[in-house]
Protein backbone atom coordinates (compact mmCIF):
# COMPACT_ATOMS: atom_id res chain seq x y z
CA UNK A 1 0.00 0.00 0.00
CA UNK A 2 1.73 3.47 -1.27
CA UNK A 3 0.11 5.51 1.49
CA UNK A 4 2.00 8.61 1.54
CA UNK A 5 3.18 11.27 4.21
CA UNK A 6 2.99 14.99 3.22
CA UNK A 7 3.41 18.23 6.26
CA UNK A 8 -0.14 19.41 7.34
CA UNK A 9 0.57 23.01 6.89
CA UNK A 10 2.96 25.56 5.06
CA UNK A 11 3.32 29.42 5.00
CA UNK A 12 4.68 31.44 1.82
CA UNK A 13 4.78 34.78 0.86
CA UNK A 14 3.70 36.25 -2.01
CA UNK A 15 6.50 35.87 -4.96
CA UNK A 16 8.16 32.94 -3.68
CA UNK A 17 9.17 29.41 -4.86
CA UNK A 18 7.13 26.92 -2.52
CA UNK A 19 8.32 23.26 -2.40
CA UNK A 20 5.90 21.12 -0.94
CA UNK A 21 7.57 17.36 -0.26
CA UNK A 22 5.68 14.00 -0.54
CA UNK A 23 7.27 10.80 0.78
CA UNK A 24 6.34 7.50 -0.61
CA UNK A 25 8.69 5.19 0.87
CA UNK A 26 6.78 1.73 -0.65
CA UNK A 27 5.85 3.04 -4.31
CA UNK A 28 5.81 0.40 -6.22
CA UNK A 29 7.49 0.29 -9.73
CA UNK A 30 4.41 0.57 -11.80
CA UNK A 31 3.20 3.45 -9.78
CA UNK A 32 2.66 7.73 -11.08
CA UNK A 33 2.94 10.35 -8.63
CA UNK A 34 -0.07 12.72 -9.04
CA UNK A 35 -1.09 15.88 -7.53
CA UNK A 36 -4.32 17.61 -6.96
CA UNK A 37 -4.82 20.83 -5.50
CA UNK A 38 -8.30 21.77 -3.52
CA UNK A 39 -9.87 24.93 -2.89
CA UNK A 40 -12.31 25.68 -0.67
CA UNK A 41 -15.78 24.25 -1.27
CA UNK A 42 -14.40 22.81 -4.88
CA UNK A 43 -13.40 19.47 -5.54
CA UNK A 44 -9.89 18.73 -5.92
CA UNK A 45 -8.02 19.65 -9.19
CA UNK A 46 -5.37 17.73 -11.24
CA UNK A 47 -1.89 19.67 -10.89
CA UNK A 48 0.82 17.47 -12.18
CA UNK A 49 1.96 13.70 -12.51
CA UNK A 50 5.09 11.95 -13.06
CA UNK A 51 6.61 8.63 -12.59
CA UNK A 52 10.53 9.81 -12.96
CA UNK A 53 13.46 12.49 -12.60
CA UNK A 54 11.82 16.03 -13.65
CA UNK A 55 8.13 17.45 -15.08
CA UNK A 56 7.18 20.92 -15.90
CA UNK A 57 4.29 22.33 -17.09
CA UNK A 58 2.37 25.97 -17.06
CA UNK A 59 1.57 25.57 -13.46
CA UNK A 60 4.02 23.35 -11.36
CA UNK A 61 7.15 21.06 -11.43
CA UNK A 62 7.51 17.88 -9.97
CA UNK A 63 11.04 16.84 -9.26
CA UNK A 64 10.77 13.14 -8.55
CA UNK A 65 14.97 11.36 -7.31
CA UNK A 66 15.82 8.29 -8.59
CA UNK A 67 14.48 6.38 -5.90
CA UNK A 68 11.19 7.54 -6.41
CA UNK A 69 10.59 7.36 -2.68
CA UNK A 70 9.94 11.05 -2.24
CA UNK A 71 8.84 13.85 -4.66
CA UNK A 72 8.44 17.53 -4.56
CA UNK A 73 5.84 19.82 -6.28
CA UNK A 74 7.36 23.23 -6.71
CA UNK A 75 5.32 26.09 -7.45
CA UNK A 76 6.39 29.28 -9.14
CA UNK A 77 6.43 32.88 -7.44
CA UNK A 78 3.35 31.75 -5.43
CA UNK A 79 0.36 34.50 -5.33
CA UNK A 80 -2.70 34.38 -3.11
CA UNK A 81 -4.68 32.35 -5.29
CA UNK A 82 -2.54 29.61 -4.86
CA UNK A 83 -3.69 29.01 -1.15
CA UNK A 84 -5.25 25.61 -1.10
CA UNK A 85 -4.47 22.12 -0.09
CA UNK A 86 -2.03 20.32 -2.27
CA UNK A 87 -2.54 16.45 -2.24
CA UNK A 88 0.14 13.75 -3.44
CA UNK A 89 -1.12 10.50 -4.85
CA UNK A 90 0.76 7.13 -5.71
CA UNK A 91 -0.27 4.40 -7.52
CA UNK A 92 -0.73 2.70 -10.77
CA UNK A 93 -3.97 0.69 -11.47
CA UNK A 94 -7.21 2.01 -9.77
CA UNK A 95 -8.10 0.51 -6.77
CA UNK A 96 -9.31 0.81 -3.19
CA UNK A 97 -5.55 0.85 -2.29
CA UNK A 98 -4.32 3.41 -4.13
CA UNK A 99 -6.51 6.17 -3.54
CA UNK A 100 -5.25 7.22 -0.77
CA UNK A 101 -5.01 11.03 -0.65
CA UNK A 102 -4.48 11.75 2.71
CA UNK A 103 -5.17 15.12 4.53
CA UNK A 104 -2.84 16.95 1.91
CA UNK A 105 -0.90 19.99 2.46
CA UNK A 106 -2.41 23.19 3.34
CA UNK A 107 -0.67 26.09 2.02
CA UNK A 108 -1.60 29.29 2.87
CA UNK A 109 0.33 32.13 0.90
CA UNK A 110 0.69 35.88 3.03
CA UNK A 111 0.36 39.16 1.45
CA UNK B 1 -17.06 21.37 -22.29
CA UNK B 2 -18.96 20.25 -19.64
CA UNK B 3 -17.48 19.00 -16.30
CA UNK B 4 -18.44 16.42 -13.74
CA UNK B 5 -21.99 17.53 -12.10
CA UNK B 6 -23.42 17.21 -9.22
CA UNK B 7 -26.71 17.70 -7.69
CA UNK B 8 -28.21 18.81 -5.09
CA UNK B 9 -25.22 20.90 -4.19
CA UNK B 10 -26.49 20.91 -0.49
CA UNK B 11 -28.30 18.83 1.41
CA UNK B 12 -30.40 19.00 4.81
CA UNK B 13 -31.69 16.40 6.28
CA UNK B 14 -33.00 14.60 9.75
CA UNK B 15 -31.71 11.87 10.98
CA UNK B 16 -33.03 8.91 9.91
CA UNK B 17 -34.21 9.65 6.55
CA UNK B 18 -32.96 8.06 3.23
CA UNK B 19 -30.56 10.60 0.74
CA UNK B 20 -30.03 10.36 -2.95
CA UNK B 21 -27.35 12.19 -4.70
CA UNK B 22 -26.31 12.32 -8.31
CA UNK B 23 -23.51 12.09 -9.96
CA UNK B 24 -23.16 12.84 -13.97
CA UNK B 25 -20.11 11.72 -15.19
CA UNK B 26 -17.54 13.70 -18.36
CA UNK B 27 -18.95 11.73 -21.23
CA UNK B 28 -17.04 9.57 -22.42
CA UNK B 29 -15.35 8.43 -18.77
CA UNK B 30 -15.66 5.06 -18.08
CA UNK B 31 -14.33 4.88 -14.42
CA UNK B 32 -16.44 7.18 -11.60
CA UNK B 33 -15.20 7.09 -8.02
CA UNK B 34 -16.97 8.17 -4.79
CA UNK B 35 -15.52 10.17 -2.38
CA UNK B 36 -16.51 11.75 1.44
CA UNK B 37 -14.73 14.57 3.12
CA UNK B 38 -15.48 15.79 6.70
CA UNK B 39 -14.76 18.98 7.59
CA UNK B 40 -11.02 19.56 7.54
CA UNK B 41 -9.89 16.37 6.36
CA UNK B 42 -8.58 14.32 3.48
CA UNK B 43 -10.69 12.77 0.71
CA UNK B 44 -12.16 9.04 2.13
CA UNK B 45 -12.93 6.86 -0.81
CA UNK B 46 -16.15 4.97 -1.25
CA UNK B 47 -16.60 3.02 -4.15
CA UNK B 48 -15.30 2.76 -8.26
CA UNK B 49 -16.96 1.57 -11.12
CA UNK B 50 -14.94 0.83 -14.30
CA UNK B 51 -17.26 0.40 -17.09
CA UNK B 52 -19.26 -2.80 -17.27
CA UNK B 53 -17.27 -4.50 -14.35
CA UNK B 54 -18.21 -4.88 -10.95
CA UNK B 55 -17.58 -1.85 -8.63
CA UNK B 56 -15.18 -1.77 -6.10
CA UNK B 57 -17.55 -1.51 -2.98
CA UNK B 58 -14.44 -2.06 -0.23
CA UNK B 59 -14.53 1.72 0.84
CA UNK B 60 -18.16 1.70 1.60
CA UNK B 61 -18.35 2.23 5.41
CA UNK B 62 -21.72 0.39 6.04
CA UNK B 63 -24.30 -1.37 4.53
CA UNK B 64 -26.04 1.68 4.51
CA UNK B 65 -24.72 3.11 2.14
CA UNK B 66 -24.75 1.96 -1.74
CA UNK B 67 -24.38 2.57 -5.22
CA UNK B 68 -25.35 2.42 -8.58
CA UNK B 69 -24.27 3.31 -12.40
CA UNK B 70 -26.62 3.05 -14.64
CA UNK B 71 -25.97 2.59 -18.49
CA UNK B 72 -22.17 3.15 -17.59
CA UNK B 73 -23.01 7.00 -17.43
CA UNK B 74 -25.24 8.54 -14.07
CA UNK B 75 -24.15 7.18 -11.03
CA UNK B 76 -26.50 7.83 -7.57
CA UNK B 77 -24.74 7.20 -4.27
CA UNK B 78 -27.94 6.80 -1.80
CA UNK B 79 -27.08 6.68 2.46
CA UNK B 80 -30.24 4.67 4.03
CA UNK B 81 -31.22 5.83 7.56
CA UNK B 82 -29.06 8.77 7.83
CA UNK B 83 -26.33 9.06 10.93
CA UNK B 84 -25.38 12.48 11.63
CA UNK B 85 -21.98 11.27 11.66
CA UNK B 86 -22.93 10.79 7.52
CA UNK B 87 -22.66 14.64 7.86
CA UNK B 88 -19.83 15.55 5.46
CA UNK B 89 -18.95 16.39 1.53
CA UNK B 90 -19.23 13.82 -0.64
CA UNK B 91 -17.65 14.48 -3.98
CA UNK B 92 -17.94 12.33 -7.59
CA UNK B 93 -14.62 12.16 -9.84
CA UNK B 94 -14.61 10.61 -12.99
CA UNK B 95 -11.75 9.71 -15.42
CA UNK B 96 -10.94 8.40 -18.92
CA UNK B 97 -9.99 4.89 -17.44
CA UNK B 98 -9.96 3.70 -14.19
CA UNK B 99 -5.44 3.66 -14.78
CA UNK B 100 -4.41 6.05 -11.83
CA UNK B 101 -2.46 7.96 -14.37
CA UNK B 102 -5.14 9.30 -16.16
CA UNK B 103 -6.04 11.88 -13.90
CA UNK B 104 -9.19 12.12 -12.24
CA UNK B 105 -11.85 15.38 -13.25
CA UNK B 106 -13.53 16.02 -9.43
CA UNK B 107 -17.38 17.49 -9.59
CA UNK B 108 -17.75 19.96 -6.47
CA UNK B 109 -19.62 18.15 -4.33
CA UNK B 110 -22.87 17.78 -2.23
CA UNK B 111 -22.38 19.27 1.30
CA UNK B 112 -24.83 16.82 3.44
CA UNK B 113 -25.99 17.80 6.69
CA UNK B 114 -27.83 15.60 9.07
CA UNK B 115 -29.76 17.39 11.83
Amino acid sequence: LAKTTQPISMDSYEGQEVNITCSHNNIATNDYITWYQQFPSQGPRFIIQGYKTKVTNEVASLFIPADRKSSTLSLPRVSLSDTAVYYCLVGAQTGANNLFFGTGTRLTVIP
Amino acid sequence: GAGVSQSPSNKVTEKGKDVELRCDPISGHTALYWYRQSLGQGLEFLIYFQGNSAPDKSGLPSDRFSAERTGGSVSTLTIQRTQQEDSAVYLCASSLTDRVHQPQHFGDGTRLSIL
